[in-house]
């Protein structure tokens, strides 16, 4: 089936620094990728939406030059957290609509990516 | 907005218990609604999807719903196991148009510990 590879899957960055984190589309070609990001025993968040060839689209209060997303080929898009803080912390996943139609059969996830800034 | 709600948990219950997790949503046209499933250390999985009312979703003896009238999709499961254990999102997308995808609005996730 589908498969989104998501790395790192876990880093630990100084404050100050910029962590880039990838999502590679391995068996499809993924126009679209959402990145949410997931507080501890919270739900999901959609941070933004990435079309390949295209800007990204933020959600409210999202800042968008904290979190640049580039989504440059049909297979890649990545998020790069800029000069992050502690409270950037938190878990990080990208996930894909697959399938065609309507909607497809769900939505690919990356496996997410665990950001601790100290 | 687009928004869904789930019951609080955490939920404990004992393996071959009955399983409910409430699931209500709230949105402006007609979504797709899905549960997904987190394991410990794992990625979110489906679990089951359902794209329009009366449609019953299933899987791995999971079942849910969609009722347009209540606007609920709620998760059942007859007898559960330990392997159960996990974290569960109920969560609607409405479709962007044409073959185009929304994007994925999730519930606050319900933890479930199934003991032996």
């Amino acid at each position: 089936g589908a498969v989104v590879s998501q790395h790192p899957s876990r880093v630990i960055c100084k404050s100050g620094t910029s962590v880039k984190i990838e999502c590679r589309s391995l068996d499809f070609q993924a126009t679209t990728m959402f990145w949410y990001r997931q507080f501890p025993k919270k739900s999901l968040m959609l941070m933004a939406t990435s079309n390949e060839g295209s800007k990204a689209t933020y959600e409210q209060g999202v800042e968008k030059d904290k979190f640049l997303i580039n989504h440059a080929s049909l297979t890649l898009s990545t998020l790069t957290v800029t000069s992050a803080h502690p409270e950037d912390s938190s878990f990080y996943i990208c996930a894909s609509p697959r399938g065609f139609g309507p909607l497809g059969y769900g939505y690919t996830f990356g496996s997410g990516t665990r950001l601790t800034v100290v | 907005g687009d928004s869904v709600t789930q019951m609080e948990g955490p939920v404990t219950l004992s393996e071959e218990a009955f399983l409910t997790i409430n699931c209500t949503y709230t949105a402006t046209g007609y979504p797709s609604l899905f549960w997904y499933v987190q394991y410990p250390g794992e990625g979110l999985q489906l679990l089951l999807k359902a794209t329009k009312a009366d449609d019953k979703g299933s899987n791995k003896g999971f079942e849910a719903t969609y009722r347009k009238e209540t606007t609920s999709f709620h998760l059942e499961k007859g007898s559960v196991q330990v392997s159960d254990s996990a974290v569960y999102f109920c969560a609607l997308s409405e479709s962007a148009g044409g073959t185009s995808y929304g994007k994925l609005t999730f519930g606050q996730g319900t933890i479930l510990t199934v003991h032996p």
